[in-house]
């Protein structure tokens, strides 16, 4: 069975502070996905990474796949409250279908 | 572009009782995949249907079952229901191929007594 742990799992952080998500592995994944959940809400996709290593940005959060496709990082620059929410990575095993193994989740809450 | 729609929003069952659970994915989408979310589980995938076939099916028992129609729109149903099926199901559609991204809807509230 694949899991993903996310870490930390609760983040209460001001506005203006940096911070970064863990989502480890132990298993290969061939797409890391990260999404974003806020209450009474679907997820909503923020970004996927395909190779070992890359990197991506989008605006203040950049996202980032471990070489050996088992780890994934969100750094988000100077958070802002319209942060808050529900962080989840997902990992897809193979190019083909949509069975994706969710992490634990990060919830993170940006104060005034 | 209308979004993937769940229907009903919110369900209260009793224990040993049946439900269907509807979703309507996007226009152009033909792929369905339902997922339940739970405060101890988080997020776990139960099936995926592509052009009417299930193509990819979780660890979910028997008694969760599903379907999908011509028009891509599919269904979910949850026979003999027990205590722990109480969740937010979730839908979510994609074009199928690749990495295509998936679009999920606000879900289904279910609470069993």
């Amino acid at each position: 069975t694949q899991l993903l742990e996310q870490s930390p799992q609760f983040l209460s952080i001001q506005e203006g502070e940096n911070l970064t998500v863990y989502c480890n592995s132990s298993s290969v994944f061939s797409s890391l996905q990260w999404y974003r959940q806020e209450p009474g809400e679907g997820p909503v996709l923020l970004v996927t990474v395909v190779t070992g290593g890359e990197v991506k940005k989008l605006k203040r959060l950049t996202f980032q796949f471990g070489d050996a496709r088992k780890d994934s990082s969100l750094h988000i620059t100077a958070a802002q409250p319209g942060d808050t929410g529900l962080y989840l990575c997902a990992g897809g095993a193979s190019r083909g279908g949509n069975k994706l193994t969710f992490g634990t989740g990060t919830q993170l809450k940006v104060e005034l | 572009k209308a979004g993937v729609t769940q229907t009903p929003r919110y369900l209260i069952k009793t224990r040993g009782q049946q439900v269907t659970l509807s979703c309507s994915p996007i226009s152009g989408h033909r792929s369905v995949s339902w997922y339940q979310q739970t405060p101890g589980q988080g997020l776990q995938f139960l099936f995926e249907y592509f052009s009417e076939t299930q193509r990819n099916k979780g660890n979910f028992p028997g008694r969760f079952s599903g379907r999908q129609f011509s028009n891509s729109r599919s269904e979910m149903n949850v026979s003999t229901l027990e205590l722990g099926d109480s969740a937010l199901y979730l839908c979510a559609s994609s074009l199928g191929g690749g990495y295509s991204p998936l679009h999920f809807g606000n879900g289904t509230r279910l609470t069993v007594t």
